[in-house]
């Protein structure tokens, strides 16, 4: 278990919707990453904060957005929801944002637009 | 970011050991070498990761290089567990604009025979 809790687990909703994906830290990180894995694409870095403030944006669509907050846990919002978005979408915490700090990742929330 | 190089697959028997290489020969000082591992239908789980010595833990040890140029993550008694694929990642210490995006390639496929 690496402390990290993603919900929901599972997520079906159909093209046009919008979707709240949520995620808590390990106690005591600061940083929440997230990641998108498609069959086609492997692991997609989407977007990094730090204590609350974003650090690092990856190739996130507009329509895609996230937040940390003050207690740390984040939430990734997906909308106008497309059937290309259906994929794995994983959050992994680190204790700071240095490259000496390992990420632990969730088991993620397998969402399927239909 | 300073790209990684790894085989695609590989194979190996229970109960031997298992040596994952992986080519970075663009690295800088400053990068870290990280090593993750994914399991069929979980998140990425850390393994390990060093700068410049070797580095062991109770799941594998990495060796680097004397150049840097190359890694190799060294699974000492291989179990039917440890089939996932393998990623090595480099993580620069100063990327310049904070961004420690952890950008995962395709990895490799280690296969463990009974």
């Amino acid at each position: 278990d690496s402390g990290v809790t993603q919900t929901p687990k599972h997520l079906i909703t159909a093209t046009g919707q919008r979707v709240t994906l949520r995620c808590s830290p390990r106690s005591g990180d600061l940083s929440v990453y997230w990641y998108q894995q498609s069959l086609d694409q492997g692991l997609q870095f989407l977007i990094q904060y730090y204590n609350g403030e974003e650090r690092a944006k990856g190739n996130i669509l507009e329509r895609f957005s996230a937040q940390q907050f003050p207690d740390l846990h984040s939430e990734l919002n997906l909308s106008s929801l497309e059937l290309g978005d259906s994929a794995l979408y994983f959050c992994a915490s680190s204790v700071d944002w240095g490259a000496n700090s390992p990420l632990h990742f969730g088991n993620g929330t397998r969402l399927t637009v239909t | 970011d300073a790209k990684t190089t790894q085989p695609n697959s590989m194979e190996s028997n229970e109960e031997e050991p298992v040596h994952l290489p992986c080519n970075h020969s663009t690295i800088s000082g400053t990068d870290y070498i990280h090593w993750y591992r994914q399991l069929p239908s979980q998140g990425p789980e850390y393994v390990i990761h060093g700068l410049t010595s070797n580095v062991n833990n109770r799941m594998a040890s990495l060796a680097i290089a004397e150049d840097r140029k190359s890694s190799t993550l060294i699974l000492h008694r291989a179990t039917l567990r440890d089939a996932a694929v393998y990623y090595c990642i480099l993580r620069d210490e100063f990327p310049g604009q904070g961004a420690q995006k952890l950008v995962f390639g395709q990895g490799t496929r280690l296969t463990i025979n009974p």
